[in-house]
C-alpha cells in the first residue's frame, strides 16, 4: 500500500486558515469514511484532532475542521495559532483491512 | 486514565528480532478496542505496522507482513511486537497505541526508540 499524498509543507499568518490536503484511492480515502488527522509535536507523541473524516474528540479546538470530496480528504484550521505549528499526518482505513498514512505536512506559522 | 508503555531493547542486531510489549493501565485490552503499532524512523514520517483484537485476530501492513507477528497476552493486560530480519531501515521511535473502529487512535504511548546496529 502506498502512503497518501500530502503537500511537503503549509504556512500561514496568525489568524489566517490553512487547509492541508490528503489524496488517496477509492481503496482507501474514496471507499471509507475513516480519515482521520493527527498533529505532531517534535519529540512527542501523535495526538487525533480528527477522526471519522469530520469529527472532532472532546478537548480539541473548533478551529480544526475535516471533510472529504472524492479520493481526497482535508483538514482545515482556522484562526491559526503559534501552538498549531507542528507535523499534521492524515490516515486512512483500506479495503485489506489495514491503515496507511500521509506523508505528513508541515505547518509553519508566519 | 488510560495509559500505555512500550519496553523493550533499545538496541537489536542486524538479522535479529526485534521484540516489545505495551502494557495497559486504565483500561482492560478486551474491552473492545484494537490496539496497534506505529512506528517513525528519525526525521520521517509514520507508518502503520498492524493492529490486534483481544480474540488474536491480526492485521498486518503488507510491506512488513512476512516479518511481523503480534499478541495479547490478557492475563497481563499487555499486548507484544516481534518483527524478525531487521535491517537499518528498521531503526524507528516505535509507539503503541488503542484504535478504534476506523482507525482513531485516542491514547499512545511515549514511544521508544529502537536502532538496529551492530
Amino acid at each position: 500500500q502506498s502512503a497518501l499524498t500530502q503537500p511537503a509543507s503549509v504556512s500561514g499568518s496568525p489568524g489566517q486558515s490553512i487547509t492541508i490536503s490528503c489524496t488517496g484511492t477509492s481503496s482507501d480515502v474514496g471507499g471509507y469514511d475513516y480519515v482521520s488527522w493527527y498533529q505532531q509535536h517534535p519529540g512527542k507523541a501523535p495526538k487525533v484532532m480528527i477522526y471519522d473524516v469530520s469529527k472532532r474528540p472532546s478537548g480539541v479546538s473548533n478551529r480544526f475542521s475535516g471533510s472529504k470530496s472524492g479520493n481526497t480528504a482535508s483538514l482545515t484550521i482556522s484562526g491559526l495559532q503559534a501552538e498549531d505549528e507542528a507535523d499534521y499526518y492524515c490516515c486512512s482505513f483500506t479495503s485489506i483491512t489495514t491503515y496507511v498514512f500521509g506523508t505528513g505536512t508541515k505547518v509553519t506559522v508566519l | 486514565q488510560v495509559q500505555l508503555q512500550e519496553s523493550g531493547p533499545g538496541l537489536v542486531k542486524p538479522s535479529e528480532t526485534l521484540s516489545l510489549t505495551c502494557a495497559v493501565s486504565g483500561y482492560s485490552v478486551i474491552s473492545g478496542y484494537y490496539w496497534g503499532w506505529v512506528r517513525q524512523p528519525p526525521g520521517k514520517g509514520l507508518e502503520w505496522i498492524g493492529t490486534i483484537y483481544h480474540s488474536g485476530s491480526t492485521y498486518y501492513n503488507p510491506s512488513l507482513q512476512s516479518r511481523v507477528t503480534m499478541s495479547v497476552d490478557t492475563s497481563k493486560n499487555q499486548f507484544s511486537l516481534k518483527l524478525r530480519s531487521v535491517t537499518a531501515t528498521d531503526t524507528a521511535v516505535y509507539y503503541c497505541a488503542r484504535v478504534a473502529v476506523g482507525g482513531q487512535t485516542d491514547f499512545w504511548g511515549q514511544g521508544t526508540l529502537v536502532t538496529v546496529s551492530s
